[in-house]
């Protein structure tokens, strides 16, 4: 398997504009997850999905972002309008969750989209 | 709510001495607790993981972590550094409605040097 695939790797955009980040997850995994690094706050899990459905967007910032799971191999992060404290790596990960808690595996992380806002 | 508090943010350590990165964490339920690793402009991979298993677990590059629930820490250790373990390396524990839910901590930066 290839892994979690992020595209793009690298995205500049002025200020106002509309980013959207993609990623594909692991195959037969149903957990998928947005995470965002900064220097200022390290990791900070945006939203998770289980089974392409929102579970927790709690640490989703504002409503400038949204997201979506449309089938189980294809996920997006939008912001509208970007602004440059957005500027940060986003990751996208994924997890196969097993019925029982325990039995699942670690998560897989993509190679994050570096999105500077100018 | 599940965190993780890791010790020093740098860690400088010289080659072939020992390794010990320090994490505690507070949970109100047995946590699973995970630790990996990141490399510059890198996605993160996964060293090892505790899951209410054997204490001491073993990962990938020669790390290995002890569960200590008297302490609540998870430290990750190696007995010898190496140039390539230079990197940074986050302690994480799972929490959420399905258990599945990752958070991390501040992250350690490892030095090594020659």
């Amino acid at each position: 398997d290839a892994g979690v695939i992020q595209s793009p790797r690298h995205e500049v955009t002025e200020m106002g504009q509309e980013v959207t980040l993609r990623c594909k997850p692991i195959s037969g995994h149903n957990s998928l997850f947005w995470y965002r690094q900064t220097m200022m706050r390290g990791l900070e899990l945006l939203i998770y999905f289980n089974n392409n459905v929102p579970i927790d967007d709690s640490g989703m910032p504002e409503d400038r972002f949204s997201a979506k799971m449309p089938n189980a191999s294809f996920s997006t992060l939008k912001i509208q309008p970007s602004e440059p404290r957005d500027s940060a790596v986003y990751f996208c990960a994924s997890s196969l969750r097993a019925s029982r808690r325990g039995d699942d595996t670690e998560a897989f992380f993509g190679q994050g989209t570096r999105l500077t806002v100018v | 709510a599940q965190s993780v508090t890791q010790l020093g943010s740098h860690v400088s350590v010289s080659e072939g001495a020992l390794v010990l990165l320090r994490c505690n964490y507070s949970s109100s339920v047995p946590p699973y607790l995970f630790w990996y690793v990141q490399y510059p402009n890198q996605g993160l991979q996964l060293l090892l993981k505790y899951t209410s298993a054997a204490t001491l677990v073993k990962g990938i590059n020669g790390f290995e972590a002890e569960f200590k629930k008297s302490e609540t820490s998870f430290h990750l250790t190696k007995p010898s550094a190496h140039m390539s373990d230079a990197a940074e390396y986050f302690c994480a524990v799972s929490e959420g409605k399905y258990g599945n839910k990752l958070v991390f901590g501040a992250g350690t930066i490892l030095r090594v040097k020659s």
